[in-house]
């Protein structure tokens, strides 16, 4: 398995709280992303990194911000949580060359 | 915007069978193709990347082809066992301007397997 893990697994949250999940690897990967998963609509994209500080929005970015400072660490913000980002969120990780991506265990957040 | 679509929703089939889940997308301007399963309360579990160029790819009992043109890819399993149930998911990565791609991953609703014994 991919060197790749993420901190907390499962987080239960109150609205307007901010929430940061952390995303880590051991493979030096280049490529960084942070998908969320929901009944209905699937996996979709949230943000995704291309180095160190360089980030870029995806699909369903709204309402989230990410970071970058390490090539092993990719942060996952969400400023003030809301009940609509009840969701699964995976991490997932690519090498510059082959495209392969592979995901983290994933972290179950809950906002009440 | 790319769209993906995974035909049938849901499959149960007995053990022993040879089986075929369908994937379609919309823009055939793919860098990849990627299938994953994913089991219950877990993560993404890559099974095969098809490069744009590549017609198939092979893994064990997997097989997996893509027809760039008409934007369609097939995952065949062989001889299906209890443990292949889970959910398959195939995903495309659009290429950039020059030929590379950021590998934002666009995904299907996914197949339900179901073999039973």
């Amino acid at each position: 398995d991919a060197g790749i893990t993420q901190s907390p697994r499962h987080k239960v949250t109150e609205t307007g709280t901010p929430v940061t999940l952390r995303c880590h690897q051991t493979e030096n990967h280049r490529y960084m992303y942070w998908y969320r998963q929901d009944p209905g609509h699937g996996l979709r994209l949230i943000h995704y990194s291309y180095g160190v500080k360089d980030t870029d929005k995806g699909e369903v970015s709204d309402g989230y911000s990410v970071s970058r400072s390490k090539t092993e660490d990719f942060l996952l913000t969400l400023e003030s949580a809301t009940s609509s980002q009840t969701s699964v969120y995976f991490c997932a990780i690519r090498p510059e060359v082959g495209g392969e991506q592979f995901f983290g265990p994933g972290t179950r957040l809950t906002v009440l | 915007k790319q769209e993906v679509t995974q035909i049938p929703a849901a499959l149960s089939v007995p053990e022993g069978e040879n089986l075929v889940l369908n994937c379609s997308f919309t823009d055939s301007a793919i860098y990849n193709l990627q299938w994953f399963r994913q089991d219950p309360g877990k993560g993404l579990t890559s099974l095969l990347l098809i490069q744009s160029s590549q017609r198939e790819q092979t893994s064990g009992r997997l097989n997996a082809s893509l027809d760039k043109s008409s934007g369609r890819s097939t995952l065949y399993i062989a001889a299906s066992q209890p443990g292949d149930s889970a959910t398959y998911l195939c995903a495309v990565t659009p290429s950039n301007a020059g030929g590379t791609s950021y590998g934002k991953l666009t995904f299907g609703q996914g197949t339900i397997l179901t073999v039973h014994p």
